[in-house]
């Protein structure tokens, strides 16, 4: 079946250590985008990619990187920059054109936890 | 920037009635689509209903549906004949088609649904 792989469900990072989220989708969507979930503030934009090797900074990307080599995978980094990292992270997918407002593909998060 | 917000940050009823989650959104354009999404306790997050803003009717879905009130800017979502599988949070959520670029979606803070048995 099509979707999203996100890996791991849940990761705990020391202080001081980067940390990447990987993201895998097989729906051949051109466009990808990273949310940061935090209790009652919604999701929010860190970073997203209309095609492979082009990525914007969304609302929040202080503290994160991304890259997009392959138009599969759309991996993240936490690196120690970002203070409070401890969040709900989601990848989502979109066609990338007009078919994309029927809305995005999610998948099943990553649960961060700095220890 | 367009905003949206959800000022109910919890709500709950009784299996089998009717309950409204209330929504509004702030922008100055003319185009735009809107969604709510559900997010179970799996925090998969689910596609419950979409609206187009050029469209004047309603969408509904089952027993979900809107009321879309464009120029007050509300989206409201009520659902009939809660279950207990409807228990989640909801996010009501923006999105206005680019002219170049990815399509970004806008979410509110949440509502969390409570059903009571």
């Amino acid at each position: 079946d099509g979707g999203i792989t996100q890996s791991p469900k849940y990761l705990f990072r020391k202080e001081g250590q980067n940390v990447t989220l990987s993201c895998e989708q097989n729906l051949n969507h051109d466009a990808m985008y990273w949310y940061r979930q935090d209790p009652g503030q919604g999701l929010r934009l860190i970073y997203y990619s209309q095609i492979v090797n082009d990525f914007q900074k969304g609302d929040i990307a202080e503290g994160y990187s991304v890259s997009r080599e392959k138009k599969e995978s759309f991996p993240l980094t936490v690196t120690s920059a970002q203070k409070n990292p401890t969040a709900f992270y989601l990848c989502a997918s979109s066609t990338g054109t007009v078919f994309s407002l029927y809305g995005y593909t999610f998948g099943s998060g990553t649960r961060l936890t700095v220890v | 920037a367009q905003t949206v917000t959800q000022s109910q940050p919890e709500m709950s009823v009784q299996e089998a009635e009717t309950v409204t989650l209330s929504c509004t959104y702030d922008t100055s354009e003319s185009d735009y689509y809107l969604f709510w999404y559900k997010q179970p306790p799996s925090r998969q997050m689910i596609l419950v209903i979409r609206q187009e803003a050029y469209k004047q009717q309603n969408a509904t879905e089952n027993r979900f549906s809107v009321n879309f009130q464009k120029a007050a800017k509300s989206f409201s979502l009520k659902i009939s004949d809660s279950q207990l599988g409807d228990a989640a949070m909801y996010f009501c959520a923006y999105l206005r088609p680019p002219i170049q670029g990815a399509q970004k979606l806008v979410f509110g803070q949440g509502t969390r649904l409570t059903i009571n048995p």
